[in-house]
């Protein structure tokens, strides 16, 4: 029972590329998330999906888009990188209110 | 004012104390109330978990909701180095669909 995974755990990116960060659990949990966390700011919701076939705006989602491919799996993509994007990321999934968090990948936009 | 306050310290203790982490809150629909521990480049794990108000005890911690004061603390006895990581606090309306509101998270060290 792997719980939350995600891939890649490091990225590197220049400003104006795309990439998608990918997320899967094995928890059969119905809702997934995607958070950034930055210094001083905590963690901060930028979508999530409270079940299969749907998905929300959270707090910060400009620059962001999210699929919801199969109750399994919830991507985060992003279409053009900005400097501001340099964060790392959680995907989270839950059942009632209890959020389990992947291990997050630290993106760097130069 | 931010909905949901805490202390990012650091908050420096040495081994054996008794630490108390807290936070504020302003909405009074909060009804589930979480703390999670988060070890240096890690994801946040969750640590306890309680509903609506009062106490509830886990091995060295306890978590205390005060819904009266729109306060929540997080107490560790007899701290260890193993400890030390940041602690957040997280909740929500008893309400579906809604997501956590998280505080920005305390920074502790505990000194063998």
């Amino acid at each position: 029972n792997a719980g939350v995974t995600q891939t890649p755990k490091f990225q590197v990116l220049k400003t104006g590329q795309s990439m998608t960060l990918q997320c899967a659990q094995d928890m059969n949990h119905n809702s997934m998330y995607w958070y950034r966390q930055d210094p001083g700011m905590g963690l901060r919701l930028i979508y999530y999906s409270a079940s299969e076939g749907t998905t929300d705006k959270g707090e910060v989602p400009n620059g962001y888009n999210v699929s919801r491919l199969n109750k399994r799996e919830f991507s985060l993509r992003l279409e053009s990188a900005a400097p501001s994007q340099t964060s790392v990321y959680f995907c989270a999934s839950s059942e009632a209110s209890l959020l389990y968090f992947g291990p997050g990948t630290r993106l760097t936009v130069t | 004012q931010k909905e949901v306050e805490q202390d990012p310290g650091p908050l420096s203790v040495p081994e054996g104390a008794i630490v108390s982490l807290n936070c504020t809150y302003s909405n009074s629909a909060f009804q589930y109330f979480m703390w999670y521990r988060q070890y240096s480049r890690k994801g946040p794990e969750l640590l306890m978990y309680t509903y609506s108000s009062g106490n509830k005890e886990d091995g060295r911690f306890t978590a205390q909701v005060d819904k009266s004061s729109k306060y929540i603390s997080l107490f560790i006895r007899d701290s260890q180095p193993s400890d030390s990581a940041t602690y957040l606090c997280a909740m929500r309306p008893n309400q579906a669909g809604t997501a956590l509101i998280f505080g920005k998270g305390t920074t502790l060290s505990v000194s063998s």
